[in-house]
């Protein structure tokens, strides 16, 4: 059972604009959600991550939109830069079950110049 | 500072061989998960310890997989009679542990395993 639902799978988007990526979910006991960035070869780094008692939050270029009642939460990122480009991840977890992470499929995003 | 560590970065092993991961994770860190990536999918959840007690392995996908840290720092995770299923990216994460709390996960570079 896939719990949490990621599209699309790539977008390619011009320097300077805006990339969105959206994830859905199913449980709704799960109370955190962070966004992952990963780089070939790496490790997924957080990239900012929201609560579903806050409806937006924004750090620098990167914007979180979460609507509870829909299930639903997206990633907006501004300004888009090649160094962007990358696998964006979403996730889920919940206090009560440890806070392993439930990842979504990824979105690869190439940023051209 | 330090990050999460993790060796060997590349492992090729036989089918039927067995083999041992190891992850280093922050120190002070009291949480540690495992996880397994497959190639171009996000990483799934295999197994979770609070300090050295493993809390959670539920996603441990079969008995030939068994993960311990004895010493509540480093972790081992090890894989018995590999298949070619097996082969993907593990990837070790480590947080503060804080009770009650929700805290950022660290994760290590991965160890890539292939197996033929």
């Amino acid at each position: 059972q896939q719990q949490v639902k990621q599209s699309p799978q790539s977008l390619i988007v011009q320097k300077g604009g805006i990339s969105i990526i959206n994830c859905a979910y199913e449980n709704t006991a799960f109370d955190y959600f962070p966004w992952y960035q990963q780089f070939p070869g790496k490790g997924p780094a957080l990239l900012i991550a929201i609560r579903p008692d806050v409806s937006e939050k924004k750090e620098g270029r990167f914007t979180i939109s979460f609507n509870k009642s829909a299930k639903q939460f997206s990633l907006h990122i501004m300004d888009s830069q090649p160094g962007d480009s990358a696998t964006y991840f979403c996730a889920a977890s919940m206090r009560a079950a440890g806070n392993k992470l439930t990842f979504g499929g990824g979105t690869r995003v190439l940023v051209k110049p | 500072g330090a990050g999460v560590s993790q060796s060997p970065r590349y492992k090729v092993a036989k089918r039927g061989q067995d083999v041992a991961l190891r992850c280093d994770p922050i120190s002070g860190h009291v949480s540690l998960f495992w996880y397994q990536q497959a190639l171009g999918q996000g990483p799934e959840f295999l197994t979770y310890f609070q300090n050295e007690a493993q809390l959670d392995k539920s996603g441990l996908p079969s008995d030939r997989f068994f993960a311990e840290r004895p010493e509540g720092s480093v972790s081992t995770l090890k894989i018995q009679r590999t298949q070619q299923e097996d082969s993907a990216v593990y990837l070790c994460a480590s947080s503060l542990g804080l009770a009650g709390g929700q805290e950022t996960q660290y994760f290590g570079p991965g160890t890539r395993l292939l197996v033929l």
